[in-house]
């Protein structure tokens, strides 16, 4: 089975500041990488995503960094505000496709932004 | 738009007892995934439905667990009996059921097994 592992565990960090979350993966040749976003008493939601045919995606104050070779994304959030206090989840198919059902998740990275 | 909707919001049981939950997913979206979601992990499929039929139960413990979406719309999911270890946030999402389409999900509903 598809094992991804994400670190930090959790992470604070001061407003304005950079958030940086790193996700690991291993043996897929498959082709989506997504990050959800996560607030208390909610589910999930899609924040970005990334394909393996590019290094970068930038949304916003949002970059997927994706690194083929080292198997390994991490997402960067800029200029990190108290309302990105979230859990954030990495996540890597099991299977070729991006459909959410395919999805192994990482086990997610709490973050808090201070004011 | 309308998003998942889910409920209870939150369900306190003993253990051994069986307890439901329901989902109604936005309109149009053929495919319904039911997910258990423990403190501290990310979200684990239970089950996916592309309209009624069932595409995925592998990680259904189908011994204690079901799941139906009859009519194709509306699902739900039975515990019974329930087990200390059941305790979670059962989440439902739904998307549109073809090509690479992102998925929404509900907020949940949180169980605890006392």
């Amino acid at each position: 089975q598809q094992q991804v592992k994400q670190s930090p565990q959790s992470l604070i960090v001061q407003k304005g500041g950079i958030s940086i979350i790193n996700c690991a993966y291993e043996n897929t040749a498959f082709d989506y990488f997504p990050w959800y976003q996560q607030f208390p008493g909610k589910g999930p939601a899609l924040l970005i995503a990334i394909r393996p045919d590019v290094s970068e995606k930038k949304e916003g104050r949002f970059t997927i960094s994706f690194n083929k070779s080292a198997k390994q994304f991490s997402l960067h959030i800029m200029d990190s505000q108290p309302g990105d206090s979230a859990t954030y989840f990495c996540a890597a198919p099991l299977t070729r496709g991006s459909t959410l059902g395919r999805l192994y998740f990482g086990r997610g990275t709490q973050l808090t932004v201070w004011p | 738009e309308a998003g998942v909707a889910q409920s209870p919001r939150y369900k306190i049981i003993e253990k051994r007892q069986s307890v439901a939950f329901w989902c109604n997913p936005i309109s149009g979206h053929a495919t319904l995934y039911w997910y258990q979601q423990i403190l501290g992990q990310g979200p684990k499929l239970l089950i996916q439905f592309q309209n009624n039929g069932v595409v995925d139960d592998s990680q259904l413990p189908k011994d204690r667990f079901s799941a139906e979406r009859l009519k194709g719309v509306d699902s739900t999911l039975k515990i019974q009996p329930a087990k200390l270890e059941d305790s979670a946030v059962y989440l439902c999402a739904s998307s549109l059921g073809f090509g690479d389409d992102e998925g929404f999900f509900g907020s949940g509903t949180q169980l605890s097994v006392l």
